[in-house]
């Protein structure tokens, strides 16, 4: 079975630290996603990418496909960052054409 | 835009009762899929479906069915629930699967006693 491997799996950081998440998975992928759950419960697409680093704000992501692997970097982080961030990769060739999902990093940010 | 509509939001059923979970899409999506979420676990997929009338299983299917009789509306039906299936569920929409930014409903928490 194809894993993705999520870590830390817990995160609690003040205010204005800058935050890696990282997300490591087995095979080749056709894309990797990164998701940010409230505490409310809604999912919400924050990148994705096959490739390379995405910027949005103060979200970066990075993949490095030789490695497998991806990390999700938060820049002077804020309370209002504080949620579940799911790292879910799609697995090159046959199968459901659906997506395998981490369990998740529950970040915290303190004022 | 509505985006991706899921409803009900919270849902009790009683052991062998049957219900349907209702999932609308207003971004002329043609993947839709449902995924649970349960603690501990990542997002496994139950069903999906790459365009209106077509269907097929993902990591978890047993106890549910699916339809696609449009593009819009992609209900997840379960016909004698079971209390392994409490969990939270979330209906996502996308352009071309697992290759676009997926759009999510705001899930279903249902408890089966």
């Amino acid at each position: 079975k194809n894993e993705v491997e999520q870590s830390p799996q817990n995160l609690t950081a003040q205010e204005g630290e800058f935050i890696t998440i990282n997300c490591s998975y087995s095979v080749g992928i056709s894309a990797l996603h990164w998701l940010q759950q409230h505490p409310g419960g809604g999912i919400v697409s924050l990148f994705m990418l096959s490739s390379g680093k995405k910027k949005h704000g103060r979200l970066i992501a990075t993949i490095n496909i030789q490695e497998k692997h991806s990390s999700l970097h938060i820049t002077a982080s804020h309370p209002r960052d504080s949620a579940v961030y799911i790292c879910a990769v799609g697995y090159s060739g046959g199968g459901a054409d659906g997506l395998t999902f981490g369990k998740g990093t529950h970040l915290i940010i303190q004022p | 835009n509505a985006g991706v509509t899921q409803t009900p939001k919270f849902q009790v059923l009683k052991t062998g009762q049957s219900m349907t979970l209702q999932c609308a899409q207003d971004m002329n999506h043609e993947y839709m899929s449902w995924y649970r979420q349960d603690p501990g676990m990542g997002l496994r997929l139950i069903h999906y479906s790459v365009g209106a009338g077509i269907t097929d299983q993902g990591e978890v299917p047993n106890g549910y069915n699916v339809s696609r009789s449009t593009t819009e509306d992609f209900p997840l039906r379960l016909l004698s629930a079971a209390p392994s299936q409490t969990s939270v569920y979330f209906c996502a929409s996308s352009d071309r699967g697992r290759r676009s930014p997926l759009h999510f409903g705001n899930g279903t928490r249902l408890t089966v006693t």
